[in-house]
């Protein structure tokens, strides 16, 4: 099946730094990636819509200055937590469609993000 | 709109018992049908899925049926193992543009020796 990479797997970093993450599809091209958080013990919360070329198109709540998506080609989006503070500690998960479509919509998920804010 | 509805865990079950997680949905049109696994501290796994009425997906001696007249599509296997222990999302593809899944809450389940 299709391959999703997300960079770094954990990251620690003190209050007030940013951090990027970065998900990476490794054998297909995806026009359009989303973006998850998972707080401990919780569902997956949608946080945007990563389109290539575009803005991305973030979901109610989701502070857009906070998290930062760029799509800037058909296997890469970032997604950059500027000004992070313990609250903003999770797991960010990034997912990709096969651009190619014809197929059941299934999304190819990236090994996750944990990141924790000191 | 579209939703989809599990059990809430946990599920504690012992090694080689029958597991059955519930899960419904309500979708307009023809939704595709997934189950996703997450094993702790990784990312989701696709486990199976079905992408029409009375498809059956089927992996590692999980099953699902797309049930069509009952809006479900329940996970089940015939005998667990401890490393099935994981948190288990069903999830649909409404199947129209470029959309998101829409997730389940996930139903944590532990295996016992």
């Amino acid at each position: 099946g299709a391959v999703v990479s997300q960079h770094p797997s954990r990251v620690i970093c003190k209050s007030g730094t940013s951090v990027k993450i970065e998900c990476r599809s490794l054998d297909f091209q995806a026009t359009t990636m989303f973006w998850y958080r998972q707080f401990p013990k919780k569902s997956l919360m949608l946080m945007a819509t990563s389109n290539e070329g575009s803005k991305a198109t973030y979901e109610q709540g989701v502070e857009k200055d906070k998290f930062l998506i760029n799509h800037a080609s058909l296997t890469l989006s970032t997604l950059t937590v500027t000004s992070a503070h313990p609250e903003d500690s999770s797991f960010y998960i990034c997912s990709a469609r096969d651009r190619r479509g014809g197929g059941t919509g299934e999304l190819f998920f990236g090994e996750g993000s944990r990141l924790t804010v000191l | 709109g579209n939703s989809v509805t599990q059990m809430e865990g946990p599920v504690t079950l012992s090694e080689e018992a029958f597991l059955t997680i519930n899960c419904t949905y309500t979708a307009t049109g023809y939704p595709s049908l997934f189950w996703y696994v997450q094993y702790p501290g990784e990312g989701l796994q696709l486990l199976l899925k079905a992408t029409k009425a009375d498809d059956k997906g089927s992996n590692k001696g999980f099953e699902a049926t797309y049930r069509k007249e009952t809006t479900s599509f329940h996970l089940e296997k015939g005998s667990v193992q401890v490393s099935d222990s994981a948190v288990y999302f069903c999830a649909l593809s409404p199947n129209s543009g470029n959309t998101p899944l829409v997730f389940g809450k996930g139903t944590r389940l532990s295996v016992i020796a």
